[in-house]
């Protein structure tokens, strides 16, 4: 069964600084990777994703994210927070194929906070 | 206007009352589930729908159940709801596997 470790609840940045938000899965064979952000009374919102390809992936809002298989690592990123990005952030997993690849897994979501 | 759309968006109610959350969606997709949300523990699939005549349990179905209506609807129900289904309730849809899901706002769901 695939599985998401967000290992920080939350995430304190100041504005301006650069930020990162943590992510690794455990998955059969190759990942989908997505991350997505969630603000106050709204649905989850598609950020960004890896399919295959490019380690690097760009994303929506000046985000971007970083697929490292050896350390089956999804880490998000942006060079400079704002404090509009302070939202509830969520990882998630499906393998390409077989049992679960029907099933996106999510992790519990890392609040992040930006500090003016 | 939005994609996916959930009604109510909050409901209160007492222990042992059926309830029905209702989603539509206007994007066309095929694949159509349903999520709850508890602080905490992430979002877990309750069931999921790959076209009107396939559905199937997902994690934690326990409790509910639904029905696809059509391509665009998809409803869940509690038929005898208690206080631990107190919950944020999510629907979502697709296209394809590899796509990104597609949330509504949620319902918001107490029960007392």
């Amino acid at each position: 069964a695939q599985s998401v470790a967000q290992p920080e609840d939350q995430v304190n940045v100041a504005e301006g600084n650069p930020l990162t938000v943590k992510c690794t899965y455990s998955v059969s064979g190759n990942p989908y990777l997505f991350w997505y952000v969630q603000y106050p009374n709204r649905g989850l919102q598609f950020l960004l994703k890896y399919i295959t390809g490019d380690n690097l992936v760009k994303g929506s809002y000046g985000f971007e994210a970083e697929f490292n298989k050896s350390q089956t690592s999804f880490h998000l990123k942006k060079p400079s927070a704002l404090v509009s990005d302070s939202a509830l952030y969520f990882c998630a997993v499906r393998p390409h194929s077989g049992a679960g690849s029907y099933q996106l897994t999510f992790g519990k979501g890392t609040k992040l906070s930006v500090i003016p | 206007d939005a994609d996916v759309t959930q009604t109510p968006r909050n409901r209160i109610t007492k222990t042992g009352k059926r309830i029905m959350l209702e989603c539509s969606q206007t994007k066309g997709h095929d694949r159509m589930y349903w999520y709850r949300q508890d602080p905490g523990l992430g979002l877990r699939l309750i069931y999921y729908s790959f076209d009107v005549k396939d559905i199937n349990k997902g994690e934690i179905s326990d409790g509910y159940s639904v029905s696809r209506q059509a391509q665009a609807k998809f409803s869940l129900s509690l038929e005898s709801a208690i206080p631990n289904q107190t919950a944020l309730y999510f629907c979502a849809t697709s296209d394809m596997t590899d796509q990104p899901q597609h949330f509504g706002d949620g319902t918001r769901l107490s029960i007392l």
